[in-house]
């Protein structure tokens, strides 16, 4: 059963503080990766999208890695800003079905 | 280009109701996804609609139904609402010309059930 597991479930850290979020995922054949910021009550916003090749992407203070030997990726936020309190949320797409396999999200809540 | 737009924003009925959502996707993606989001499960997946046609279709009950038109907007119904249907139901629309199309989400639209 393809399925993507995200750690942590919510995280508190401090304003300027870096901070790294998980995605292990068992979808296969794989196709894509993305990361999908989250505002409450809002639509989620594409962060970044990776597919096999590639293991490294940025976008901003925000930088996506992805194995997909080991079948996971992180999302790194550097230098955290208060705006950057939200959900994230890591969804996977298999190359042999267009469904996409969605985790149930990182909250993450930025102090001053 | 404008984004994914959804009407309304907000509702609230009472159990028993029906209820219609919209949906009109960014200028020319045909493909519109619906989804429901809940604080416990996260984002499940409703159905899909390329071209007017319900293309893959998530694990939800009958009273769960959509639609899309020949513009590619699309409507939901939910109809015998129940309390469990509370949640923020999430359009998303993409293109299909090739590549790892992205998704494109709406701002939702937030539905109480009473």
């Amino acid at each position: 059963k393809n399925q993507v597991e995200q750690s942590p479930q919510s995280l508190i850290i401090l304003e300027g503080k870096n901070c790294t979020l998980q995605c292990n995922y068992t979808v296969s054949p794989f196709s894509n990766l993305r990361w999908y910021k989250q505002d409450t009550g809002r639509g989620p916003v594409s962060l970044t999208i990776m597919t096999f090749s590639e293991n490294t992407k940025s976008n901003g203070r925000y930088t996506a890695t992805l194995d997909a030997d080991t079948k996971q990726s992180s999302l790194h936020i550097t230098a955290s800003q208060l705006s950057d309190s939200a959900s994230y949320i890591c969804v996977v797409s298999a190359s042999n079905s267009e469904k996409l396999t969605f985790g149930t999200g990182t909250r993450l809540t930025i102090i001053p | 280009k404008a984004g994914v737009t959804q009407t309304p924003r907000y509702l609230i009925k009472t159990r028993g109701q029906q209820v219609t959502l919209s949906c009109s996707p960014i200028s020319g993606h045909r493909s519109v996804s619906w989804y429901q989001q809940t604080p416990g499960q996260g984002l499940q997946f409703l159905f899909e609609y390329f071209s007017e046609t319900q293309r893959n279709k998530g694990n939800f009950p009958g009273r769960f139904s959509g639609r899309q038109f020949s513009n590619s907007r699309s409507e939901m119904n939910v109809s015998t609402l129940e309390l469990g249907d509370s949640a923020l139901y999430l359009c998303a629309s993409r293109s299909t010309s090739g590549g790892p199309n992205e998704q494109f989400f709406g701002p939702g639209t937030r539905l109480t059930v009473l």
